[in-house]
């Protein structure tokens, strides 16, 4: 089994609809991150959560919000999808050793905005 | 400010050619460094990374020095493989404020053919 796993892996949406991707995770790691993939710019980050109590801004979380259910379960909500926000997703999670901070990958949610 | 600047893309090899990606960054600390590779349809997975300046990394026939004088990582391979086509992404993590999380760069399309 994965140790970090998505749904849905494929969403088609129409705009002003409310969504929200889920993530969750075996790996027992405190961190995880929701960035989000365009083509061509790389993946950038929309949240992350370094435990159950924290949440942090990335650096483009405007139009989305998260929740962090439990350690291993982290949700990305789009509140009033809107076109631009047609991407693939994807959830990581790490926990930092002594040197460097490893990010796991999910497979990615590939979400489509009508 | 942290950012990573990796050579465009795609990139187009026959079997067994040599490879390199060029990866530059800037640091306002003492980075580690990482290089993701993403296969088609998948989420991104560590290929190799290093810690501290000199150190190579090395994985699946991959390697990567940190270079620190020049601030770059670029990452090479001696004979590339059909199997190799993928996206490659360079990475840095530097610790503020005691949280640690990645920056990437956009992302080189490699494809390799028969």
């Amino acid at each position: 089994d994965a140790d970090v796993t998505q749904t849905p892996r494929n969403r088609i949406t129409k705009t002003g609809k409310r969504i929200m991707l889920e993530c969750s995770q075996t790996k027992g790691h405190d961190r995880m991150y929701w960035y989000r993939q365009d083509p061509g710019l790389g993946l950038q980050l929309i949240y992350y959560s370094f435990d159950v109590k924290d949440i942090n801004k990335g650096e483009i979380s405007d139009g989305y919000s998260v929740s962090r259910q439990a350690q291993a379960k982290f949700s990305l909500s789009l509140e009033s999808a809107i076109p631009n926000q047609t991407a693939l997703y994807f959830c990581a999670t790490s926990d930092p050793g002594l040197a460097g901070d490893t990010q796991y990958f999910g497979p990615g949610t590939r979400l489509t905005v009508l | 400010g942290n950012s990573v600047t990796q050579m465009e893309g795609p990139v187009t090899l026959s079997e067994e050619a040599f490879l390199t990606i060029n990866c530059t960054y800037t640091a306002t600390g003492y980075p580690s460094l990482f290089w993701y590779v993403q296969y088609p349809g998948e989420g991104l997975q560590l290929l190799l990374k290093a810690t501290k300046a000199d150190d190579k990394g090395s994985n699946k026939g991959f390697e990567a020095t940190y270079r620190k004088e020049t601030t770059s990582f670029h990452l090479e391979k001696g004979s590339v493989q059909v199997s190799d086509s993928a996206v490659y992404f360079c990475a840095l993590s530097v610790s503020q404020g005691g949280s640690e999380k990645l920056v990437f760069g956009k992302g080189t399309k490699l494809t390799v053919n028969p």
